[in-house]
């Protein structure tokens, strides 16, 4: 099945640590691609997207993603982290306007 | 961020009981979407609007209907709620130019006992 995959459920890490996510997905043909924030009991905020242009792209708050066509992926990276970004990351590929799959979330815990 | 209000934020009902979720955006916005978000599965797709009247089901629709009789209302139902309809409930809209990106609501945290 078509699909998005977030192969970290929960990462841990101490703050200054760098960080990746993996995000990896299945379908072909053009797809725009996402990756949203979710802060303890808030909701779904973007953190960027890549839709075509330069495959790595930057976003809010110093994360960057890569987007690599031949890999099916969109990786999230963030160089050194801070204890306020613990919160669940999503990447989404969206193939039209009402096609929008997440992947299941990536719980990130960064410790003080 | 994108004008989005739900209501209610908070419910708990019984199993078999009728429930109607709003969503309520200030902008003017054509699309509008019903996601549920639970764990191990992140958000999915409950229903759809392209605009007033116009609306078809998603990856989840089972057990929903929508209704949207003003731009600035999508209204989720659950006709006769079930325990596995226990979800945070999310509500998003696109931000024109930009059809690609959707902008999410607060949620409504929804218990069916």
């Amino acid at each position: 099945a078509q699909s998005v995959s977030q192969h970290n459920h929960h990462v841990i890490l101490s703050e200054a640590a760098s960080l990746e996510l993996g995000c990896n997905y299945s379908y072909g043909g053009t797809v725009n691609l996402f990756w949203y924030v979710q802060y303890p009991g808030q909701h779904l905020q973007l953190l960027l997207k890549y839709f075509s242009g330069d495959p790595l792209v930057k976003g809010i708050k110093g994360f960057e993603a890569e987007f690599i066509k031949s890999k099916f992926s969109f990786n999230l990276r963030k160089p050194s982290v801070q204890w306020s970004d613990t919160a669940e990351y999503f990447c989404a590929v969206n193939r039209n306007n009402n096609d929008m799959r997440f992947g299941a979330g990536t719980r990130l815990t960064v410790k003080p | 961020d994108a004008g989005i209000t739900q209501s209610p934020r908070h419910k708990v009902t019984e199993t078999g009981t009728p429930v109607t979720l709003r969503c309520h955006q200030t902008e003017n916005h054509r699309y509008m979407y019903w996601y549920r978000q639970d764990p191990g599965h992140g958000l999915r797709l409950i229903h759809y609007s392209y605009g007033v009247k116009d609306t078809d089901k998603g990856e989840v629709s089972d057990g929903y209907s929508v209704s949207r009789s003003k731009t600035e209302d999508f209204l989720l139902t659950l006709e006769s709620a079930t325990s596995s309809q226990t979800s945070v409930y999310f509500c998003a809209t696109n931000h024109p130019p930009d059809q690609e990106t959707q902008y999410f609501g607060p949620g409504t945290r929804l218990l069916v006992l």
